[in-house]
This record gives C-alpha cells, sequence and structure tokens, in this order.
C-alpha cells in the first residue's frame, strides 16, 4: 500500500512570513497526527484528527497555527507568522485504529527553516 | 506526559548488546517502539499491549510491564544498521489513541 505523502519536502522562509504544508494519509486511516520536531528531540504532537473532526490540539500553538481535514482524508497544517522557533520537521502520521493498537505510519516529513 | 527514556545516548561495538528503558508516570495501555534514522521520517519496530507482554522483532525485543508502567527495548548482537535514535511512544489506559515520544535515545554502533 502506497505511504504517507508529504510536500513540500524542505521549505526555507523568512521569520513573519506564511507557509503550508500538506499530508495525504494512507488510505482508510481515520486517525491522522501532525508532530513537530525540533533537532535532537521527540516528535510532538501538535494535533490529531478521527475522520474531519479533531481530537486534541492542546499542544498547538493556535496563535499562530491552523490545520484542517476537510472531507476527513488529506490535511494542511498552516503557520502565520513564522517564527525562528518553528525551525524543524514538521511530521505526518496516519493510523487505522482498531481495538487492540495504533500503530502510526509516518511520511518523510517536512523540513521547515526560519530565517 | 511525555515518557522518561534512559539512556539518552548509547555507544556500541558491533556485536554488543543494549537495552533502553521507556518510562511513563501515567498508566499505559500500550507501548510503541519506533527508530529513526538521521533525515529520515521514525519507522515502526513494534507495539507492546496491556497485559504485560513481550515481543521480538529480529534480535530486536521489547517487554513491557504494566504495574511499572515501564519498557525495555533489547538489541542483541547489534548491526551497524542498528544505529539511529530509538523512540518510545506511550498511548494511555484512556484509549485516545494519542501517542506521546519521548526524547529518543541515540545508538550509535561501531565497527
Amino acid at each position: 500500500e502506497a505511504g504517507v505523502a508529504q510536500s513540500p519536502r524542505y521549505k526555507i522562509i523568512e521569520k513573519r512570513q506564511s507557509v503550508a504544508f500538506w499530508c495525504n494519509p494512507i488510505s482508510g486511516h481515520a486517525t491522522l497526527y501532525w508532530y513537530q520536531q525540533i533537532l535532537g528531540q521527540g516528535p510532538k504532537l501538535l494535533i490529531q484528527f478521527q475522520n474531519n473532526g479533531v481530537v486534541d490540539d492542546s499542544q498547538l500553538p493556535k496563535d499562530r497555527f491552523s490545520a484542517e481535514r476537510l472531507k476527513g482524508v488529506d490535511s494542511t497544517l498552516k503557520i502565520q507568522p513564522a517564527k525562528l522557533e518553528d525551525s524543524a520537521v514538521y511530521l505526518c502520521a496516519s493510523s487505522r485504529p482498531d481495538t487492540s493498537n495504533t500503530e502510526a505510519f509516518f511520511g518523510q516529513g517536512t523540513r521547515l527553516t526560519v530565517v | 506526559q511525555q515518557p522518561v527514556q534512559s539512556p539518552q545516548a548509547v555507544i556500541l561495538r558491533e556485536g554488543e548488546d543494549a537495552v533502553i528503558n521507556c518510562s511513563s508516570s501515567k498508566a499505559l495501555y500500550s507501548v510503541h517502539w519506533y527508530r529513526q534514522k538521521h533525515g529520515e521520517a521514525p519507522v515502526f519496530l513494534m507495539i507492546l499491549l496491556k497485559g504485560g507482554e513481550q515481543k521480538g522483532h529480529e534480535k530486536i525485543s521489547a517487554s513491557f510491564n504494566e504495574k511499572k508502567q515501564q519498557s525495555s527495548l533489547y538489541l542483541t548482537a547489534s548491526q551497524l544498521s542498528y544505529s539511529g535514535t530509538y523512540f518510545c511512544g506511550t498511548e494511555t489506559v484512556d484509549r485516545d489513541d494519542k501517542i506521546i515520544f519521548g526524547k529518543g535515545t541515540r545508538l550509535h554502533i561501531l565497527p
């Protein structure tokens, strides 16, 4: 099966600009996650969707970050305006939760550099 | 709450064994183990579920002590390809499908 697709792979922007990332999860996966991974750290959950509804966005800086998952399939994550500390890899993952496990499959990520 | 991993980093010679630990302050439903190589996405290794179990994957195995909310990843007779950063991700008994990752353990295998 096709994996989680993300684009772009790399993005360099100046601070205060806006940027958007796109994710297409594995077909049939109801749960979609956006993680932020700063260099040398573990992935930090930003937002979790179940179909097109938000399950958890407690760690999402809502003053500048937004995400949507229209039609319960692909998703976009936006940052506006970007700050230097937003430089990180943004990972999208998806899973098909059932009664036993929630193995998450990750995309290649988008490496964002804010200068 | 973020699980705590130890050690932060390990350097081994090829063929040696390693143990990576993951602990949580919350009651866990599952523990997930991932390996991430530099510049790549995390790759799933295995999941352990509540009930206390042990799993194996080639020379990589793991255990889950439900009572202690701890999991350990065992790498035996390590190979150069095992180098990378290992993350544990935990899901609490709330079953909200939310996976929270630890800070990772960097493993470097020397020839």
